[in-house]
């Protein structure tokens, strides 16, 4: 059964910074790309980021470049979102999604983690 | 940036109703669309992807047609768990952005 599991959100500061971790089990992690979805409070669901199955291949929304960095351990069968410079409007519940083959749909998805940026 | 624009915004509805929900693209994705069901509390569902190809254990009831620009999602004889906020998403382009979202809410 596949399962992905989302650790590391919090409460934290503007500015300030917070790793993610989603921990894959049930499939061959190495053979597909994943990705970051966020959801605001109120708000419709946002793409935020996403891997190649080997992690050379690395994508951000404009909203997140130059402040998010996607990363994954295939070792340990495990996506990483690093969040630096972090704002208000970061604000949301963030789901790690696993990718069909070929990238046609994000088919399994966390249960998502709540990362809040407030002073 | 490819922009997806679902309408309409919400749908209203009773159980044993055919729902039509439409997405619209800016620019053509081809047939590289996807569906999603987000229901509070749970993470998305992936329902449909290729613009009709149903995901693993999805009801045949949920369906999915269109290519190029314009596509629907149609789900007939709605049972109470359906309602929920439904997003496409776009898979030819980066970044794969969603639309909006429609709300199918109870009549």
């Amino acid at each position: 059964e596949v399962q992905l599991v989302e650790s590391g959100g919090g409460l934290v500061q503007p500015g300030g910074s917070l790793r993610l971790s989603c921990a894959g089990t049930g499939f061959t992690f190495s053979n597909f790309a994943m990705s970051w979805v966020r959801q605001a409070p109120g708000k419709g669901l946002e793409w935020v980021s996403a891997v190649g199955g080997n992690g050379a291949n690395r994508y951000y929304a404009d909203s997140v470049k130059g402040r998010f960095t996607i990363s994954r351990d295939n070792a340990k069968n495990t996506l990483y979102l690093q969040m630096n410079s972090l704002r208000a409007e970061d604000t949301a519940i963030y789901y790690c999604a696993k990718d069909l083959i070929r990238g046609a749909g994000a088919d399994y998805w966390g249960q998502g983690t709540l990362v809040t940026v407030s002073s | 940036e490819l922009v997806l624009t679902q309408s309409p915004a919400t749908l209203s509805l009773s159980p044993g109703d055919r729902a039509t929900l439409s997405c619209r693209a800016s620019q053509s994705v081809s047939n590289f669309l996807a569906w999603y069901q987000k229901r509070p509390g749970q993470a998305p569902r992936l329902l449909i992807y290729d613009a009709s190809k149903r995901a693993t254990g999805i009801p045949a009831r949920f369906s999915g047609s269109g290519s190029g620009t314009d596509f629907t999602l149609a789900i007939s004889n709605l049972e109470p768990e359906d309602f929920a906020v439904y997003y496409c998403q776009q898979r030819s382009k980066w970044p794969p952005a969603f639309g909006q979202g429609t709300r199918l809410e109870i009549k």
